[in-house]
């Protein structure tokens, strides 16, 4: 069964530095997007990336953040100068539309920033 | 925007009994509603979903109510087994954007 795949699983990384956490979404799905859940809390929106371009994003996702389809499987999320409370579990999604679509996500890469 | 609230955040249950988690949305533009089931490690997956053009949709031990008037969803599992426990989140959004906003989970523990 064709799935999300995210690497790495487990990223920790110096506050202040640069993160760019990867993804290979199902390889039909036209539309994607980041999710993040910090610990304990909901699973929040960040972006939606739709025929190269971001379609839409969240409050959260500031000049911090950037997305890129740098070749035609890979989905990366890239967090610049990360800070202490950038620490959370990312999720990445696909689907093959937008609107009502499922998601399908994957299994998520947990950033700690020390 | 879009505000998903979900009670309770823990239900622990005894093998085969029913548990139901409730959701309430904040807007009426909001017409898909998908649940997820979250398993320690790995991330959500949809379990079911359902639409504003309908009111209850059923799959198995999984079914979902829709109040589009009241603004309420509800998932009913019933049957329940060891396996089904997991954190459930219920989810909210309009077709026409692409922002999901989930609801803050459910912790379901089934005690064998």
């Amino acid at each position: 069964e064709p799935e999300v795949t995210q690497t790495p699983s487990h990223q920790v990384t110096q506050m202040g530095q640069e993160v760019i956490l990867r993804c290979v979404p199902i390889s039909n799905h036209l539309y994607f997007y980041w999710y993040r859940q910090i610990l304990g809390q909901k699973v929040e929106f960040l972006v939606s990336f739709y025929n190269n371009e971001i379609s839409e994003k969240s409050e959260i996702f500031d000049d911090q953040f950037s997305v890129e389809r740098p070749d035609g499987s890979n989905f990366t999320l890239k967090i610049r100068s990360t800070k202490l409370e950038d620490s959370a579990m990312y999720f990445c999604a696909s689907s093959i539309l937008g609107g009502g679509t499922e998601a399908f996500f994957g299994q998520g890469t947990r950033l700690t920033v020390v | 925007g879009e505000n998903v609230e979900q009670h309770p955040s823990t239900l622990s249950v005894q093998e085969g009994d029913s548990a139901v988690i409730k959701c309430t949305y904040s807007d009426s533009a909001s017409n898909y509603f998908p649940w997820y089931k979250q398993e320690l490690g790995k991330g959500p997956q949809l379990i079911i979903d359902i639409r504003s053009n309908v009111g209850e949709k059923k799959d198995q031990r999984i079914a979902v109510t829709l109040n589009k008037t009241a603004k309420h969803f509800s998932l009913h599992i019933t049957e329940t087994q060891p396996e089904d426990s997991a954190v459930y989140f219920c989810a909210a959004k309009d077709y026409n954007n692409n922002d999901m906003r989930f609801g803050a989970g459910t912790r379901l523990t089934v005690k064998p």
